[in-house]
């Protein structure tokens, strides 16, 4: 059983362009979460999404950022005109259940804005 | 702000030498208290996790003591081996949401 999927690892991007950011949750799971790591920091909640919905963005900044997750396909973070502000790694989680308690997390996605 | 704080910062321990962790938080509709362990370069992954009508889980090496009245919880690596190298961090759920402690790098040292 795979765990959470994240990809690319690795991102590098010019401030102005776009960062698109997947992640393919655990088999079964239909609850994911994203989280942004800045460096000697904890992780932050961004958003939680189920299947076609967003629950809760409170944790995304409300400029260029938005998140998605198709009734088919990963979930997508997509960051617009990225800024040196938003180099960070970009955690992904997923659970089964609505309490969200036993969350696993991906492998992250690094981003770094030039 | 910063809903759990997390102490030290960072440590160092001898091989077979016992490593503790302290978190405390404000928010009393916590309900559920996971650690979580770091490798460079590696996502979190679920080490324990404790509920509040618990004082204390144990598993293998690792225990979390749980405090509800100071709202305070900790975690004690016993017998802490070199493999054990890592960032960890304390984290609590309301609802979904996680919130975690800043993390603390543990060096074991042979």
């Amino acid at each position: 059983n795979a765990g959470v999927m994240q990809n690319p690892r690795h991102l590098v991007r010019r401030r102005g362009q776009e960062a698109r950011l997947r992640c393919s949750p655990m088999k079964g799971h239909s609850h994911v979460y994203w989280y942004r790591q800045l460096p000697e920091e904890g992780l932050k909640f961004m958003v939680y999404l189920q299947k076609e919905n967003i629950i809760d963005e409170s944790g995304m900044p409300k400029e260029r950022f938005s998140a998605e997750f198709p009734k088919e396909g990963p979930s997508i973070l997509r960051i617009q005109q990225v800024v040196r502000g938003d180099s960070a790694a970009y955690f992904c989680a997923s659970s089964v259940g609505t309490s969200g308690d036993t969350q696993y997390f991906g492998p992250g996605t690094r981003l770094t804005v030039l | 702000q910063q809903q759990v704080k997390q102490s030290p910062q960072s440590l160092i321990v001898q091989k077979g030498g016992i490593s503790i962790i302290n978190c405390a938080y404000e928010n009393t509709a916590f309900d559920y208290f996971p650690w979580y362990q770091q490798f460079p370069g590696k996502g979190p992954a679920l080490l324990i996790a404790i509920r509040p009508d618990v004082s204390e889980k144990k598993e293998g090496r690792f225990t979390i003591s749980f405090n509800k009245s100071a709202k305070q919880f900790s975690l004690h690596i016993m017998d802490s081996q070199p493999g054990d190298s890592a960032t960890y961090f304390c984290a609590a759920l309301n609802d979904y949401k996680l919130s975690f402690g800043a993390g603390t790098t543990v060096t074991v040292r042979a």
